[in-house]
């Protein structure tokens, strides 16, 4: 089936590390990505991982993929205020990608 | 290079007309796709396009709902006889391979 599951809601103190789950369905998932949406905006491509990875470091991003399990992170060091936005983890398919819910970071003082 | 270019931002229509939604992909980029987001929800897969050609339909509604891109000019989402459960925001991506995918901004639809 085609399915991809997220925590709604995460809230973190401005500097510490955010990290967010999601979790997958097709084990025949070729990319896993991670999506950026702020209020009103389109969404902006943070990172993808090509699916015979397990690691994927870029600045403040890290990408882990647990192939086995069907489960991605991504986990954001260093937290903003500018990080704050909705959190989109989404799989490939053939010709399409297949988006979870979406993960809202909130970033607090 | 500009990026994937959606107008209008905003739509608002009444019931029973007709919204079109265009989509310019990045240049050098052949593969379109449209998703739809409901509000507090993720993006939903409508449709997928390369030039000409509707290579996947399979997230698109059976009625009332047609997309093109055509060769030349921009890829058009068409919802005709709108009814209020078509408010949404339409997101259109284009890429040139089919890793990487670059959303627009989006063209938000109120149907009054």
């Amino acid at each position: 089936g085609e399915d991809v599951e997220q925590s709604l809601f995460l809230s973190v103190r401005e500097g510490d590390s955010s990290v967010i789950n999601c979790t997958y369905t097709d084990s025949s998932s070729t990319y896993l990505y991670w999506y950026k949406q702020e209020p009103g905006a389109g969404l902006q491509l943070l990172t993808y991982i090509f699916s015979n990875m397990d690691m994927k470091q870029d600045q403040r991003l890290t990408v882990l993929l647990n192939k086995k399990d069907k489960h991605l992170s991504l986990r954001i060091a260093d937290t903003q205020t500018g990080d704050s936005a909705i959190y989109f983890c989404a799989e490939s398919l053939p010709n399409k990608l297949i988006f979870g819910a979406g993960t809202r970071l909130a970033v607090h003082p | 290079n500009a990026g994937v270019m959606q107008n209008p931002r905003h739509l608002v229509r009444r019931r029973g007309q007709e919204a079109r939604l265009r989509c310019s992909p990045m240049k050098g980029h052949s593969h379109v796709y449209w998703y739809r987001q409901l509000p507090e929800e993720g993006l939903k897969f409508m449709v997928y396009l390369q030039k000409e050609n509707i290579i996947d339909e399979s997230g698109m509604p059976k009625e009332r709902f047609s997309a093109e891109f055509p060769k030349e000019g921009p890829s058009i989402l068409r919802i005709q006889q709108v009814v209020r459960g078509d408010s949404a925001a339409y997101f259109c991506a284009s890429s040139p391979r089919t890793e990487e995918a670059f959303f627009g901004q989006g063209t938000r639809l109120t149907v009054v």
